[in-house]
């Protein structure tokens, strides 16, 4: 079964710290998505990448950096962690080819800046 | 820039009815594509259904089905005989074709709960 794995389900971490989120797919998925989840707001996209090396802002990306140094793996990076960054974050990949198909998504890392 | 928009945050129906989620979209483009996808407890994102907007027959899958309206921008999902398993957050999503514009614009979910 193929699959998006996010290192950490939970994640406690205080204002300020450096936090990495890692997300790993085993499907040989050129894209990788990043992805914040705020009730009310929906899913905002925050980095994607079409390639390893390669990335690309999305909608919401300051406060956030992005790593892609293997193809299958694709890691968020708060750099000077704040309150407000306190959501779910969900990982994402895809084909890069045009297809039909939506994501296949991790199982979400639910962050707590305090 | 294309926007979704879920104008119901929650609904609830009785087991064994019928529901319809709404979802409008925005966009210039002809072609593209339209999922819904639901997230249970558990958070992990399942695909629901989906559409190619050049098709103009509307998809479903077994219980599930969409009204698909492409003029008016309208992409409803219709639960039939719902049961408790389909209690979740379910959202629109729209992909566009354009080379390189892979990501999903999601919008902002509906709470779907299910009444025994």
């Amino acid at each position: 079964d193929v699959k998006v794995t996010q290192s950490s389900r939970y994640l406690v971490k205080r204002t300020g710290e450096k936090v990495f989120l890692e997300c790993v797919q085993d499907m040989d998925h050129e894209n990788m998505f990043w992805y914040r989840q705020d009730p009310g707001l929906g899913l905002r996209l925050i980095y994607f990448s079409y390639d390893v090396k390669m990335k690309e802002k999305g909608d919401i990306p300051e406060g956030y950096s992005v790593s892609r140094e293997k193809k299958e793996r694709f890691s968020l990076i708060l750099e000077s962690a704040s309150t407000n960054q306190t959501s779910m974050y969900l990982c994402a990949s895809s084909l890069r080819v045009m297809t039909n198909y939506g994501y296949t998504f991790g199982s979400g890392t639910r962050l707590t800046v305090v | 820039a294309q926007t979704v928009t879920q104008s119901q945050p929650e609904m609830s129906v009785q087991e064994a009815e019928t529901v319809t989620l709404s979802c409008t979209y925005d966009t210039s483009e002809s072609d593209y594509y339209l999922f819904w996808y639901k997230q249970p407890p558990s958070r992990q994102m399942i695909l629901v259904i989906r559409q190619e907007a050049y098709k103009q027959q509307n998809a479903t899958e077994n219980r599930f089905s969409v009204n698909f309206q492409k003029a008016a921008k309208s992409f409803s999902l219709k639960i039939s005989d719902s049961q408790l398993g389909d209690a979740a957050m379910y959202f629109c999503a729209y992909r566009s074709l354009i080379q390189g514009a892979q990501k999903l614009v999601f919008g902002q979910g509906t709470r779907l709960t299910i009444n025994p």
